[in-house]
């Protein structure tokens, strides 16, 4: 059974630029939530989708957004880069969400220049 | 406010012998306390988690005991092995299933 895969690996965005990462969850989950991952900061919890609904939001700014599409598919935006958005994105999913069900997806490397 | 902590950034233990990962939490409403390990350029793996009715769980080499009353969980790994070494995040959850992860501990096994 395929893993939760994220899109893209790695990228290098400019200050101000807007991004746009993918994630793709195990086939059956309906769950997606993102996490960022700084050094020193652990993994902060920023939102998470369930039948195309958001369902729990993180402290984050508005310049975080998030959408799930039908198939469960889900996609996090950041806007207006900023050089501390700089860090590892990760997306994990679950049938139901949380309840040690999780499962992560290897993260994508976001770096602001 | 991190509600999750692990205050030892980082742990080295002889292969073979036990290593002991430390995590308090200050959210008495976190009834199910999770422990993920990470790899570098690798998603967090679920590793065991723990409901507050118990106080114990075991699995194979790893034990996560939890002290409800001092807020306080921990991960035992016994026999440590090389292949262990690697970040291990404690996390809990709540009513609404949100998991509220610790900063890392990175356990270093010496062979």
């Amino acid at each position: 059974k395929a893993g939760v895969t994220q899109t893209p690996r790695y990228l290098i965005k400019t200050r101000g630029q807007q991004v746009t990462l993918s994630c793709s969850p195990i086939s059956g989950h309906r769950s997606v939530s993102w996490y960022q991952q700084t050094p020193g900061q652990g993994l902060q919890f920023l939102f998470e989708y369930f039948s195309e609904t958001q369902r729990n939001k993180g402290n984050f700014p508005g310049r975080f957004s998030g959408r799930q599409f039908s198939n469960s598919r889900s996609e996090m935006n950041v806007s207006t880069l900023e050089l501390g958005d700089s860090a590892l994105y990760l997306c994990a999913s679950s049938s139901a969400g949380g309840r040690g069900g999780y499962t992560f997806g290897s993260g994508t490397r976001l770096t602001v220049v | 406010d991190q509600q999750v902590k692990q205050n030892s950034p980082s742990l080295s233990v002889q292969e073979g012998r036990i290593s002991i990962l430390n995590c308090d939490y200050t959210n008495s409403m976190f009834d199910y306390f999770l422990w993920y390990k990470k790899y570098p350029a690798e998603g967090p793996t679920f590793l065991i988690s723990i409901s507050s009715i118990k106080d114990k769980n075991e699995d194979g080499r790893f034990t996560v005991f939890l002290n409800k009353s001092a807020k306080h969980l921990s991960l035992h790994i016994v026999p440590s092995q090389p292949g262990d070494s690697a970040v291990y995040f404690c996390a809990a959850s709540g009513a609404t299933n949100k998991l509220i992860f610790g900063t890392g501990t990175l356990l270093a096994v010496q062979p």
